[in-house]
């Protein structure tokens, strides 16, 4: 079946970065876009950015532009979310799911948990 | 960027009933509009897209309409799993903006 696996929980230090994977099956991995989607404890979701599997296009909320790396391996079928310098405030649960437009099949999220 | 706002922020109901759930867009966004539910601890699941059309799997209960600004979602008798988060979520322009989520409640 369709399907996307994150890896789990990351704990990380402020100022670090962490790389989150999204592992794909059950469909043609190039055929579709991945977006990255992030939810505070409490807070509503939060578009980060989307990558075209196909040919690697990449587009950014100005929110974390200059912080965030989308990236994919076609051979592996996994698509890659870097967040730097991250700060307290980035604690939270990160999907990534997949979709042209609307995102029809999601990850089971990874918590990223930021603190000293 | 494009806001979204959905009312009630939280809905009470009972088993059977018939509710609806607003979301507006803070200016046009035609019928780029999706509906998620989504359960604790899980991530949302995809209801509807562009505004009106149920994706493969959804119980017919559910069901979207509206365009341009104003968007509606009714359940058309609440069934106990249904007691959970809606968000909408606008897709005209990026960045892509979800409402502030609707808590639907037992009574």
């Amino acid at each position: 079946q369709v399907q996307l696996v994150q890896s789990g929980a990351e704990v990380k230090k402020p100022g670090a970065s962490v790389k989150v994977p999204c592992k794909a099956s059950g469909y043609t991995f190039t055929s579709f876009t991945i977006h990255w989607v992030r939810q505070a404890p409490g807070q509503r979701l939060e578009w980060m950015g989307w990558i075209n599997a196909g040919n690697g296009d990449t587009k950014y909320s100005q929110k974390f532009q200059d912080r965030v790396t989308i990236t994919r391996d076609t051979s592996a079928s996994t698509a890659y979310m870097e967040l730097s310098s991250l700060r307290s405030e980035d604690t939270a649960v990160y999907y990534c799911a997949r979709g042209r437009k609307a995102m029809d099949v999601w990850g089971k999220g990874t918590t990223v948990t930021v603190s000293s | 960027d494009i806001q979204m706002t959905q009312s009630p922020s939280t809905l009470s109901a009972s088993v059977g009933d018939r509710v609806t759930i607003t979301c507006r867009a803070s200016q046009s966004i035609s019928s780029w509009l999706a509906w998620y539910q989504q359960k604790p601890g899980k991530a949302p699941k995809l209801l509807i897209f562009d505004a009106s059309t149920l994706e493969r799997g959804v119980p017919s209960r559910f069901s979207g309409s509206g365009s341009g600004t104003e968007f509606t979602l009714t359940i058309g008798s609440l069934q106990p799993d249904d007691f959970t988060t809606y968000y909408c979520q606008q897709y005209k322009t990026y960045p892509s903006t979800f409402g502030q989520g609707t808590k639907l409640e037992i009574k």
